[in-house]
C-alpha cells in the first residue's frame, strides 16, 4: 500500500525567506507524485505533479519540488515567501492502476510572517 | 475552472437523518471520488467510482453509501448522520489516462448536531 508523511504540521517563515515543505512517501513502484495547495475555505489546487519525467518539477506561483528517489523524498521548496502563500499543503501520492486512488498526507499549514 | 459542481456547499443535519450530497461535473471523467477532510487527518477517501454503476469502498467508508447511475452525477449518502460524520466533504474527477491530476470541488461543509 502507499502512504505519504508530511514531516510538519507547521510551518512558520518570515516574507522573502525560503521555504521548505518535506514530504516522504512509500510506494512499491514509481509513484506519480503531487502537491496540492488549499486556501482558507477553498478547494484544493494542483502546485505541481511528478510524473516520472524530469525530477525537479516546477509549479505554479515559483514553487518547485524535487523527486528524489533514494531518499523517497518529493520536498516543495519556494526561493522567497509572500505573504499569498499561507495555507495549507498537501503532499500526494496516487496508484498507477485500478481507481488510480489518490492518497493524501496529513497536511502542513504554511504561516507567513510580516 | 474544472467542471465540477458540489451541492450543497453547507449543511446542518440532526443526528440520526439521511443526508444526501451531490456531485456533479461536465468532464465526462471516468473516475469520481469523496473525501472528508478533517484537521490532523489530510483528506481521507470514502467512495470512489470508476464508471456508471461501478463503486468501491475507501478507507472510511462505514456509514456512508454511494450511487453513480450517470457519468456526471455521483451521490454520497449518510445513511444515518452521526455527530463523527460533521466534516468536510470533498468529491474529485480524474480522467482515465495515467498520471493525470485530479480536480475537486468546492466541499460540503456539513455539521450534525
Amino acid at each position: 500500500a502507499q502512504s505519504v508523511t508530511q514531516l510538519d504540521s507547521h510551518v512558520s517563515v518570515s516574507e522573502g525567506t525560503p521555504v521548505l515543505l518535506r514530504c516522504n512517501y512509500s510506494s512499491s513502484y514509481s509513484p506519480s507524485l503531487f502537491w496540492y495547495v488549499q486556501h482558507p475555505n477553498k478547494g484544493l489546487q494542483l502546485l505541481l505533479k511528478y510524473t516520472s519525467a524530469a525530477t525537479l518539477v516546477k509549479g505554479i506561483n515559483g514553487f518547485e519540488a524535487e523527486f528524489k528517489k533514494s531518499e523517497t523524498s518529493f520536498h516543495l521548496t519556494k526561493p522567497s515567501a509572500h505573504m499569498s502563500d499561507a495555507a495549507e499543503y498537501f503532499c500526494v501520492v496516487s496508484e498507477l492502476q485500478g481507481a488510480q486512488k489518490l492518497v493524501f498526507g496529513q497536511g502542513t499549514r504554511l504561516t507567513i510572517n510580516p | 475552472d474544472a467542471g465540477i459542481t458540489q451541492s450543497p456547499r453547507h449543511k446542518v443535519t440532526e443526528t440520526g437523518t439521511p443526508v444526501t450530497l451531490r456531485c456533479h461535473q461536465t468532464e465526462n471523467h471516468r473516475y469520481m471520488y469523496w473525501y472528508r477532510q478533517d484537521p490532523g487527518h489530510g483528506l481521507r477517501l470514502i467512495h470512489y467510482s470508476y464508471g456508471v454503476k461501478d463503486t468501491d469502498k475507501g478507507e472510511v467508508s462505514d456509514g456512508y453509501s454511494v450511487s453513480r447511475s450517470k457519468t456526471e452525477d455521483f451521490l454520497l449518502t449518510l445513511e444515518s448522520a452521526t455527530s463523527s460524520q460533521t466534516s468536510v466533504y470533498f468529491c474529485a474527477i480524474r480522467r482515465q489516462k495515467m498520471n493525470t491530476e485530479a480536480f475537486f470541488g468546492q466541499g460540503t461543509r456539513l455539521t450534525v448536531v
